[in-house]
């Protein structure tokens, strides 16, 4: 099957910092979205982004689906923005990356 | 407008029983989902129903099944529970068309004792 890989897996930041979290995909998808999950476990859609870029505020991602991967930034973190951060990608089913877990610290 | 509904939000069986999980997606959404997420890991899909047909299948045994009624609501089975059937169950639905954008549910939790 297809698979998709996130990376950093941990990431640790001061508050005020910025972040790149990339997700990497193995196959032509027809779609992919950012998820952040809250401490609840709440999903929140960041993103539906299959290719180009897209800005929301402080965060912004970036789809390169010719190069199979896309990027989420986060700018001027908050402790708001702690969690867990997932991609994932339609490929006739939807797949999800293992995450990127981010700990900003005031 | 309501987003994604699922009941109930806990859950606490004992191994060998049988569960019923319930989604009611957003109004207008036809597609509906399922996916099991346990402690450390990414959600994985178990079904997808689409006007009442199923869709999708992932790679889980037959004691997991779903079915979604007229009004486009859905209900995950699973028999039998497990240990391993410990995780939170989630939900989402899509709108009419190809490549729709995923909205989640806050999901049941299931502890099996």
């Amino acid at each position: 099957g297809i698979q998709v890989e996130q990376s950093p897996p941990d990431l640790i930041l001061q508050e005020g910092a910025n972040s790149t979290l990339r997700c990497n995909f193995s196959d032509s998808v027809n779609n992919l979205q950012w998820f952040h999950q809250n401490p609840w476990g709440q999903l929140i859609n960041l993103f539906y982004i299959p290719s180009g870029t897209k800005q929301n505020g402080r965060l912004s991602a970036t789809t390169v689906a010719t190069e199979r991967y896309s990027l989420l930034y986060i700018s001027s973190s908050q402790t708001t923005d702690s969690g867990v951060y997932f991609c994932a990608v339609d490929f006739n089913k939807f797949y999800f990356g293992s995450g990127t877990k981010l700990n900003v610290k005031p | 407008d309501a987003g994604v509904t699922q009941s109930p939000t806990h859950l606490i069986k004992t191994r060998g029983q049988h569960v019923t999980l319930r989604c009611s997606p957003i109004s207008g959404h036809k597609s509906v989902s399922w996916y099991q997420q346990v402690l450390g890991q990414g959600p994985q899909f178990i079904f997808q129903y689409y006007e009442k047909e199923e869709r999708g299948r992932g790679n889980f045994p037959d004691r997991f099944s779903a079915r979604q009624f007229p009004n486009y609501s859905s209900e995950l089975n699973v028999n039998a529970l497990l240990l391993g059937d410990s995780a939170l169950y989630l939900c989402a639905s899509s709108g009419t068309g190809d490549n729709q954008p995923q909205h989640f549910g806050d999901g049941t939790r299931l502890s099996i004792l």
